[in-house]
């Protein structure tokens, strides 16, 4: 399993982009890149995955240049409620199961 | 449609109890996944079941064990409760785990308290 490396923590404010990379240098070629959003108390959220290139959905782009060692999601305009623990995953899932990292504390303030 | 319950949302227990916690996964979904989260030691996986099978179990003592049935829904069991088993146990499902793609969805989880 590729192991992950994400900041701890990151600040900004509402309206703002925030961007958090993820570094996953041992990545397999059968790896995907996913992202979860979690709350306090409750369960993490999937935001969005990726395998190369750009994906974007609703929420969040997910942007993995062509090496895929590294991946950036961007939160565009982000709000107060934007206030959560985001976790870089990186694995088929071949074994069935999730590996969570420590994740970033992403503070919004007004 | 309905998302993954679990049941009960909070649960003090008092050391040397046992407790199970159930989990109720999306309909269709065939996979269930059990993570124990702690502040020291952030999200951990338990184990996985998919059709009544377990597919990988986590680095967890025996006292915990889990089971799933024909309908999906999964139970999980501690044994003898220590202090430290003190958690938000979460449980995710998916359509085919197996499968890169897609997403689990997690509980709201059970928050287990031993006293």
């Amino acid at each position: 399993l590729a192991k992950t490396t994400q900041p701890i923590s990151m600040d900004s404010y509402e309206g703002q982009e925030v961007n958090i990379t993820c570094s996953h240098n041992n990545i397999a070629t059968n790896d995907y890149i996913t992202w979860y959003q979690q709350f306090p108390s409750q369960g993490p959220r999937f935001i969005i995955q990726g395998y190369k290139t750009k994906v974007t959905n609703e929420v969040a782009s997910l942007f993995i240049p062509a090496d895929r060692k590294s991946s950036t999601l961007s939160l565009p305009r982000v709000s107060l409620s934007d206030t959560a623990v985001y976790y870089c995953l990186v694995g088929d899932r071949s074994d069935y199961k999730l590996s969570f990292g420590a994740g970033t504390t992403v503070t919004v303030r007004a | 449609k309905a998302g993954v319950t679990q049941t009960p949302r909070y649960l003090i227990k008092t050391r040397g109890q046992q407790v199970t916690l159930s989990c109720s996964p999306i309909s269709g979904h065939r996979s269930v996944s059990w993570y124990q989260q702690t502040p020291g030691q952030g999200l951990q996986f338990l184990f996985e079941y998919f059709s009544e099978t377990q597919r990988n179990k986590g680095n967890f003592p025996g006292r915990f064990s889990g089971r799933q049935f024909s309908n999906s829904r999964s139970e999980m069991n501690v044994s003898t409760l220590e202090l430290g088993d003190s958690a938000l146990y979460l449980c995710a499902s998916s359509l085919n785990f197996l499968s890169g793609e897609g997403e689990a969805f997690f509980g709201q989880g059970t928050r287990l308290t031993v006293v």
